[in-house]
């Protein structure tokens, strides 16, 4: 079964500064992969979202993440942070394209330093 | 488009009563919803997956005899806590399937449930 390891449940940033935020996933099937926002007491918003076409996804609000088989990460980044990128960041995972079930990592707290 | 709604937003009730929480896709027919919770500082985890119109599939660990699952229509999902205690307290997050990959599931903003 797919797993997803975030690195770092807490990251802080300066505002204008790179953003990353790390995910590792474990299976050995090509996997969909996925990474997530969310605000306090508020669902989960897509930001973008892997399923073996391009290894580098472009997503909503500046971000991107790669997808790298070698090392099975698929890490969250944004060149430049803004103050209302402060959030909850969750990546998740399929064991493959099929119908699956979302196996989500243990999140990571982003807060931007004005 | 892709919008899924829950009714309602924050619920408190007393022990031992039971509350509904309603899933709804609002633009789309999903024949598979998902129901996560969520505790405070932490991941979702799956609760259950439901089908339109046959039982739910419950998560290892999970009580189906306390979280019932309804999923009546392609777009109405809902999942009743009953006998609810302060333990159950947490947030409920459904999502719902537009296609036949995980990638075009969408989430609801959740329900917040405080049992007293």
């Amino acid at each position: 079964a797919q797993s997803v390891t975030q690195l770092g449940s807490h990251v802080s940033v300066s505002e204008g500064a790179l953003v990353l935020l790390r995910c590792n996933y474990s299976s050995s099937v090509p996997p969909y992969l996925f990474w997530y926002v969310q605000y306090p007491n508020q669902g989960l918003q897509l930001l973008l979202k892997y399923t073996s076409a391009a290894t580098l996804v472009k997503g909503i609000n500046g971000f991107e993440a790669e997808f790298k088989k070698s090392e099975t990460s698929f890490h969250l980044t944004k060149p430049s942070a803004h103050m209302s990128d402060a959030a909850e960041y969750f990546c998740a995972g399929t064991d493959s394209g099929g119908y699956q079930k979302v196996t989500f990592g243990t999140g990571t707290k982003l807060q931007v330093i004005p | 488009g892709a919008v899924v709604s829950q009714h309602p937003s924050w619920v408190i009730c007393k022990s031992g009563t039971s509350v509904k929480i309603e899933c709804r896709s609002l633009d789309f027919q999903a024949t598979t919803m998902f129901w996560y919770r969520q505790f405070p500082k932490q991941s979702l985890m799956l609760m259950a997956t439901s089908n339109e119109g046959s039982k739910a599939t419950y998560e290892q660990g999970v009580e189906k005899d306390k979280f019932l699952i309804n999923h009546a229509s392609l777009t109405l999902s809902t999942l009743t806590v009953t006998s609810a205690h302060p333990e159950d307290s947490s947030f409920y997050i459904c999502s719902a399937q537009s296609g036949s990959g995980a990638d075009t599931q969408y989430f609801g903003p959740g329900t917040r449930l405080t049992v007293l």
